[in-house]
């Protein structure tokens, strides 16, 4: 069974700090993976996704995520936090195929606070 | 475009009693899902659907949940007899279609209905 653990509860961060939330998952082959922020009262926004290729992508707002197969993880990154940034974050996986969107598991989430 | 609407937006009820949420998808969204987040835990599928006809309903306490979208559109999700432990905000997601997407399908969340029962 797939499983997604997201160690950090609670980050806080300067503006204009940088940012790193750790994402660990755990499956039997490499899973399709996402980042979706949510924002208090609002549902989840899709930040990005890796299915294969290069290990790094880019997503919205300035976020990027690294893929590294051998620690089983996919970091969310952002070199400068607005304070706008400040949300839920939520680490998902889900199996590798077609109309697997549905199949997501998501992690605990790591709530982000940003000072000014 | 108009997002995924919801309602109510909150509810109160005591355990025991009957509730139901509402979700209007994106217009011409074939796939519409609800979703369960637990306070602390990250959303959880409770049911999907492709057009009027249920994809996925495994993860769904059928012995007191229930789910419909008649028409294809609009959804109704009711919970009786509510538990303590139902307590949890009801998120309503859509997509387009998720077999024409295919692993590109992208979910389009609502707001949600957060549910308290005392």
């Amino acid at each position: 069974a797939q499983s997604v653990t997201q160690p950090d509860i609670h980050i806080t961060v300067s503006e204009g700090a940088s940012l790193e939330l750790r994402c660990n998952y755990s499956y039997g082959a490499t899973p399709y993976l996402f980042w979706y922020v949510q924002s208090p009262g609002q549902g989840l926004q899709l930040l990005l996704k890796y299915f294969s290729g290069d290990t790094l992508v880019q997503g919205i707002k300035g976020f990027e995520a690294e893929f590294k197969r051998s620690q089983s993880s996919f970091n969310l990154r952002k070199p400068s936090v607005h304070w706008s940034d400040a949300a839920e974050y939520f680490c998902a996986v889900a199996p590798p195929g077609v109309g697997t969107a549905s199949k997501l598991t998501f992690g605990t989430g790591t709530r982000l606070q940003v000072t000014l | 475009e108009a997002g995924v609407a919801q309602s109510p937006r909150y509810k109160i009820i005591e355990k025991r009693q009957s509730v139901a949420f509402w979700c209007n998808p994106i217009s011409g969204h074939a796939t519409l899902y609800w979703y369960q987040q637990i306070l602390g835990q990250g959303p959880k599928l409770l049911i999907q659907f492709q057009n009027n006809g249920v994809v996925d309903d495994s993860q769904l306490p059928k012995d007191r949940f229930s789910a419909e979208r008649l028409k294809g559109v609009d959804s109704t999700l009711k919970i009786q007899p509510a538990k303590l432990e139902d307590s949890a905000v009801y998120l309503c997601a859509s997509s387009l279609n998720r077999r024409r997407e295919g692993a590109n399908e992208k979910l389009f969340f609502g707001s949600g209905t957060q549910l308290s029962v005392l």
